[in-house]
């Protein structure tokens, strides 16, 4: 299995415009996990997915960000408009239920708002 | 709700010297423990994880972490480290019985390994 993917691994933008960050769960795997590394903040959950449904979006910082999961196989991070503190990392996760927590993470993508 | 502690945000070692990560955490259900590595410029991966059974787990790469019940404790050692060690490590919990599967992670510990 290729493992998690995201894309794209380096994403430099200017205040105000849109960002799409884009990932593909293993297959198979029935839930799905966005979070974001500062070095302020640690490793913060966003909003995660089961079976394609957003079960807890309460990470969500504000408005500006929104996240969807339009199939099994493919899932958004989208942030618009963007601010120079939404620079981080963001890293995908997926999981399937019968392992107990263990997650396989993405290799992130860093964000850069300038 | 669970929380994780990691009590050192660095730890700097020489290179053969052992190591010892502390991780404690709260919950007032049982839980399932992992440790995670996270390289330079790479995603998390699993080291180890304590679902049930024996106290002491071991992990990928030499690593090893004792379960303690009633300190609630799940510190990570190596009985001598490599410089390729050097990385972040995070401590996670989750509940266990539950279906939802989430994982909340300590602030991570980073372990840089001196010749």
């Amino acid at each position: 299995d290729a493992g998690v993917i995201q894309s794209p691994r380096h994403e430099v933008t200017e205040m105000g415009q849109e960002v799409t960050l884009r990932c593909k769960p293993i297959s198979g795997h029935d839930y799905l996990f966005w979070y974001r590394q500062t070095m302020m903040r640690g490793l913060e959950l966003l909003i995660y997915f089961n079976n394609n449904v957003p079960i807890d979006d309460s990470g969500m910082p504000e408005d500006r960000f929104s996240a969807k999961m339009p199939n099994a196989s493919f899932s958004t991070l989208k942030i618009q408009p963007s601010e120079p503190r939404d620079s981080a990392v963001y890293f995908c996760a997926s999981k399937a239920v019968r392992e107990a927590g263990e997650l396989f993470f993405g290799e992130g993508s860093r964000l850069t708002v300038l | 709700a669970q929380s994780v502690t990691q009590l050192d945000s660095q730890v700097p070692v020489f290179e053969e010297a052992p190591v010892e990560l502390r991780c404690n955490y709260s919950s007032s259900v049982s839980v399932y423990l992992f440790w995670y590595v996270q390289y330079p410029n790479q995603g998390l991966q699993l080291l180890l994880k304590y679902l049930s059974g024996s106290t002491l787990v071991k992990g990928i790469n030499g690593f090893e972490a004792e379960f303690n019940k009633s300190q609630t404790s799940f510190h990570l050692r190596k009985p001598s480290v490599h410089i390729s060690d050097t990385a972040e490590y995070f401590c996670a919990v989750s509940e266990k019985g539950s279906t939802l599967g989430r994982l909340y992670f300590g602030r991570g510990t980073q372990l840089t390994v001196w010749p």
